[in-house]
This record gives C-alpha cells, structure tokens and sequence, in this order.
C-alpha cells in the first residue's frame, strides 16, 4: 500500500523558536510530489510547500524548509522563527496525480 | 473571490436522507478532486474529473455516493440513504493539469448524520 505515515500527533513550540514535524512515506515510483499542507482551525488547506522527487536541492519558502531524503522515504518539515499564526493542522501528502495525505501533526505555538 | 467554493457549508440530516453538495473550483482548472475527511485524519481521496471525465473513483466511494461534473465546471457529490458513518468533512479541491500543480481546498462542507 502507498502510504504516508506522520508519526507526531500533536508538537508544541515556543515562539520564535523552530519546530521540525517529521513524515515518512512509501511508494515505488522514482519521480514523485511531495507536499506540506496547513489547515488551521476551521479554516480551508492551504499549501506551505512542495518537493519534486527528482530535485536535490531541499526546497524553501520563507521561514518554512524541508529535509528531504530520497533513500529512507522521508520528507520533514522545519519551521523557523515559529509564529503564532503557525499554529495549525500540518498535513504531509505524496502526489499520485491524487493526493495521499498522512493523518498529521497538531502544531501548538506557545507565547 | 476566485477561490474553490462549496456549498453548503454544513449540513445536518437523518439517516437515510439523500443530501447533495456542490463544488466550484477555480475557473481556469481543469482537475477537480473530492476528499473525506474524519476527526483526526487526513484527507482520503474519493474521486476525480479532468473536465467532466471522472477518471477515477476510490472503494470508499460506495454505490450510494455519487459524482458529476456535468459541464467541466462545477461539480456535486451526491450521498444516498445517509448513514451516521458517512458523518465527515467533504473537501474539494481543482487544480490545472499536470503532476506537480498545486490541489487549491474549498472551505468543505461538514455532514452530520443523525
């Protein structure tokens, strides 16, 4: 089965500190997207960053990298300089034309 | 606003009522994907359009759940003789064609069956 695992349930940092929200998948494709989603209270999902497969470079967006690692099927999320807007549902997905979405990590920021 | 919208945006029914919800994705998107979504979980697929083709449909879309896409534009998802499992998020997303464009969410409609 392809499947993406998010082994944290729940993260809390502190403000202005960084938080890394780990993801692991499987597939047996070798040319792949791998994408961080946030979801905030009842608010809609909104993409925080992308990763093509085939790409080295680790992609990043402000104050949001990822660490990706092609061999071990794992793709991290760091946050730097954390916010309290951050504070969120962060979903980790494998594009396979549709999404395959891990069941994510509760992300608490604390003043 | 030019965002995914859906409609309605919660819907409360009985057990075996039909309830039917709609999606507009943005306009220029020509792929439009349906999601489930239960407390704790993520997203699971359940089917998508490329224009008004539906190209695929998970095993979690049973026989009483349905979709179109009539006119390449907008879509509804229909849900037949309700049961309290089928209480979830119903998410949609569009995105343009191609492997590594971006899904843009719709806001959901939240479905609670009594």
């Amino acid at each position: 089965a392809q499947t993406v695992t998010q082994s944290q349930p729940e993260m809390s940092v502190q403000e202005a500190e960084t938080v890394t929200l780990s993801c692991t998948y499987d597939t047996s494709e070798s040319d792949y997207y791998l994408f961080w989603y946030k979801q905030p209270p009842s608010r809609q999902m909104i993409l925080v960053i992308r990763q093509e497969a085939y790409k080295q470079q680790n992609a990043t967006e402000n104050r949001f990298s990822v660490n990706f690692q092609k061999a071990a099927k794992s793709f991290s999320l760091k946050i730097s300089d954390s916010q309290l807007g951050d504070a969120a549902m962060y979903f980790c997905a494998r594009e396979a034309y549709k999404y395959i979405f891990g069941t994510g990590t509760r992300l608490k920021v604390l003043a | 606003d030019t965002g995914v919208s859906q409609d309605p945006r919660h819907k409360i029914t009985k057990r075996g009522q039909n309830v039917t919800f709609r999606c507009d994705p943005i306009s220029e998107h020509n792929r439009l994907y349906w999601y489930r979504q239960t407390l704790g979980q993520g997203p699971e697929f359940l089917t998508y359009f490329q224009n008004e083709a539906q190209l695929e449909k998970s095993r979690l879309l049973s026989d009483r759940f349905s979709a179109e896409r009539p006119k390449g534009s907008f879509s509804t998802l229909e849900i037949q003789r309700t049961e309290q499992g089928d209480s979830a998020m119903y998410l949609c997303a569009s995105s343009l064609d191609g492997r590594d464009n971006e899904q843009f969410f719709g806001p959901g409609t939240r479905l609670t069956v009594l």
